[in-house]
């Protein structure tokens, strides 16, 4: 059991150029989510899925696009890159069922733009 | 709206001194969670708790004990007797039912030997 795996571990782009950053669980957890974690804001919500097929935006959607084609992958892609999406990405899921269940983090992707 | 306030930056203690980090949380909904994660150098994120508003007791785990009081919106969390490995940086985040973490913006500590 992985729990939740997110790929890579570190990325370098410039500004322009677009990529995929990898989330994946395999814990058949319905719910599936992207934070960014930038300094003394703590995490903001980006992108979220309650099932395959179902996405919605978070606090900071802006830049950035997601589909959720299968339960474990939810992958996050960035069209354009901006120096502004320097940071480091979490990607988080958990149980659907009573609203209130934990949430639990990959170990992050950290990401560079310059 | 959801918010949670960590007004303490950072926090630098000496080895077997107790600390106490202040959660203080905003949210119109009668039912909501509330979380303290935990994290380290290396970057991730690890689960410590989860308390719902219909559950005021406090708990204690070993060297950390959460203190719970909606009169006042706080969550506050206390490590005893701290050791290095207890330097971190925590967050607390509030859930108010539609699975959208809250976090605050965290507060560092720092235990020194």
């Amino acid at each position: 059991n992985a729990g939740v795996t997110q790929t890579p571990k570190f990325q370098v782009l410039k500004t322009g150029q677009s990529m995929t950053l990898q989330c994946a669980q395999d814990m058949n957890h319905e719910y599936m989510s992207w934070y960014r974690q930038d300094p003394g804001m703590g995490l903001r919500l980006i992108h979220y899925s309650v099932g395959a097929g179902i996405t919605d935006q978070g606090e900071v959607p802006n830049g950035y696009n997601v589909s959720r084609s299968t339960t474990e992958d939810f992958p996050l892609r960035l069209l354009s890159a901006a120096p502004s999406q320097t940071s480091v990405y979490f990607c988080a899921s958990s149980y659907y069922r009573t609203g209130q269940e934990t949430q639990y983090f990959g170990p992050g992707t950290r990401l560079l733009v310059l | 709206a959801q918010k949670v306030t960590q007004a303490q930056t950072e926090i630098s203690v000496v080895e077997k001194e107790d600390v106490t980090l202040d959660c203080v949380y905003e949210t119109r909904d009668t039912t909501y969670y509330l979380f303290w994660y935990k994290q380290p150098p290396s970057g991730e994120l690890v689960f410590l708790i989860r308390r719902n508003s219909f559950d005021e007791q406090n708990e204690i785990s070993g060297r950390y004990s959460w203190n719970f009081q909606k009169s006042t919106s706080s969550f506050n969390f206390t490590i005893t007797a701290s050791q290095v490995v207890d330097s971190a940086v925590y967050f607390c985040a509030l859930n108010a039912n539609d699975y959208k973490l809250s976090f605050g913006a965290g507060t560092t500590v720092t235990v020194r030997a």
